[in-house]
């Protein structure tokens, strides 16, 4: 079954640094997405992206973050600046075309970032 | 109000057992529900969809009521794997093609 992998499983990185959490979508899918989840506290939607630009996010994803599709295959997360409560699971997920909001995704298996 | 409320649980459950919990939603505009299932800081995995009409998948039983704005969902047989938290997820058309999560339902199966 065709699979969404995050790189790298765990990220340790000080306050202030910026960090790059990597996702390869399954490949013939067209729309990406961005959620994490503070540890006991529920999945939280960050970022939709389709046709190579954001088409939604909430309130969490302010400035400090940005999203970029760097060649056909992977789907990046940055953090420009992280602070200690940025420290999260950070789940990306992948949807063929408008079915997603239908049939539900995938999500990978997570990028855990703790940030000291 | 929280646009997806769970029971966080736990719901300790004989292995055997039948087990069943619901979730509310807020939006009566929601259009597709999902029940999916995490493992202790695993992500997230589709269990099933909900339609209007009910559906079941083995063990698995989920059920819609718009009426009264909640899904359920029901596991019978319950088995020692089916320890996890289940997730309650809305979609809803002004959204695109943003999920909405529950904070979950935390089932405990028992020998």
């Amino acid at each position: 079954e065709p699979e969404v992998t995050q790189t790298p499983s765990h990220q340790v990185t000080q306050m202030g640094q910026e960090v790059i959490l990597r996702c390869v979508p399954i490949s013939n899918h067209l729309y990406f997405y961005w959620y994490r989840q503070i540890l006991g506290q529920k999945v939280e939607f960050l970022v939709s992206f389709y046709n190579n630009e954001i088409s939604e996010k909430s309130e969490i994803f302010d400035d400090q973050f940005s999203v970029e599709r760097p060649d056909g295959s992977n789907f990046t997360l940055k953090i420009r600046s992280t602070k200690l409560e940025d420290s999260a699971m950070y789940f990306c997920a992948s949807s063929d075309a408008d079915r997603g909001r239908f049939y539900g995704y995938t999500f990978g298996s997570g990028t855990r970032l703790t940030v000291v | 109000r929280k646009e997806v409320e769970q029971d966080p649980g736990p719901f300790n459950v004989p292995e055997g057992a039948t087990v069943a919990f619901n979730c509310t939603y807020s939006n009566s505009a929601s259009q597709s529900f999902f029940w999916y299932r995490q493992d202790c800081r695993k992500e997230p995995k589709l269990l099933m969809s909900v339609y209007s009409s009910g559906n079941e998948d083995g063990r698995f039983t989920a059920q819609l009521n718009r009426a009264s704005q909640y899904i359920s969902l029901l596991i019978r047989d319950s088995k020692l794997s089916d320890s996890a938290t289940y997730l309650c997820v809305v979609n809803r058309p002004a959204a695109g093609n943003k999920l909405t999560f529950g904070g979950g339902t935390r089932v405990l199966v028992k020998p």
